[in-house]
């Protein structure tokens, strides 16, 4: 199993929907990150957490929450999508250094 | 704030040649960097990182990058450019503060020419 498991892997929504992605780790690291990535942008942090009580807001979370449900699952929820928030999206965990991201969630929003 | 240029958002090689990706970071601490790299359809996968010891870091598939704080640089090298090297790459540099994020650069596509 990987390390950093994202799911769903792909999903097509529509506008307006309540859509969640979910993140699981195992590696035992207690920060854990959002990224979204766009064409020509790179990747812009969303939201991140220390742990489950100390959730903070990153460079664009205009338009997502989080929940930090356990030390391992960091959800990401978009409550109302429009379609400029397709995009692929990341999860991250780090610890002493080094980070771990997982396969990406590529979320197109029609 | 750390901040991160890449400068060329495409770069084209022949198979064979010197592959160059340029990144220039603003930090205002002794920064850790990193550079990834993300093939078609997939994640991101560490190249290499500097995290302040020797200022040349030979990273994995043959890549290396040398620190230079003179010139606040981090480029990305590689003797001689493989068909398998064509990949996006990203350079990163780690937050100073508690969160200990990575802002990233925009990213450099590499196309290698046969």
């Amino acid at each position: 199993d990987a390390d950093v498991t994202q799911t769903p892997r792909n999903r097509i929504t529509k506008t307006g929907k309540r859509i969640m992605l979910e993140c699981s780790q195992t590696k035992g690291h207690d920060r854990m990150y959002w990224y979204r990535q766009d064409p020509g942008l790179g990747l812009r942090l969303i939201y991140y957490s220390f742990d489950v009580k100390d959730i903070n807001k990153g460079e664009i979370s205009d338009g997502y929450s989080v929940s930090r449900q356990a030390q391992a699952k960091f959800s990401l929820s978009l409550e109302s999508a429009i379609p400029n928030q397709t995009a692929l999206y990341f999860c991250a965990t780090s610890a002493a250094g080094g980070y771990t991201f997982g396969s990406g969630t590529r979320l197109t929003v029609v | 704030a750390q901040s991160v240029t890449q400068l060329g958002s495409h770069v084209s090689v022949s198979e064979g040649a010197l592959v160059l990706l340029r990144c220039n970071y603003s930090s205002s601490v002794p920064p850790y960097l990193f550079w990834y790299v993300q093939y078609p359809n997939q994640g991101l996968q560490l190249l290499l990182k500097y995290t302040s010891a020797a200022t040349l870091v030979k990273g994995i598939n043959g890549f290396e990058a040398e620190f230079k704080k003179s010139e606040t640089s981090f480029h990305l090298t590689k003797p001689s450019a493989h068909m398998s090297d064509a990949a996006e790459y990203f350079c990163a540099v780690r937050d100073s503060g508690s969160a200990r994020q990575l802002t990233f650069g925009s990213g450099t596509q590499l196309t290698v020419l046969p």
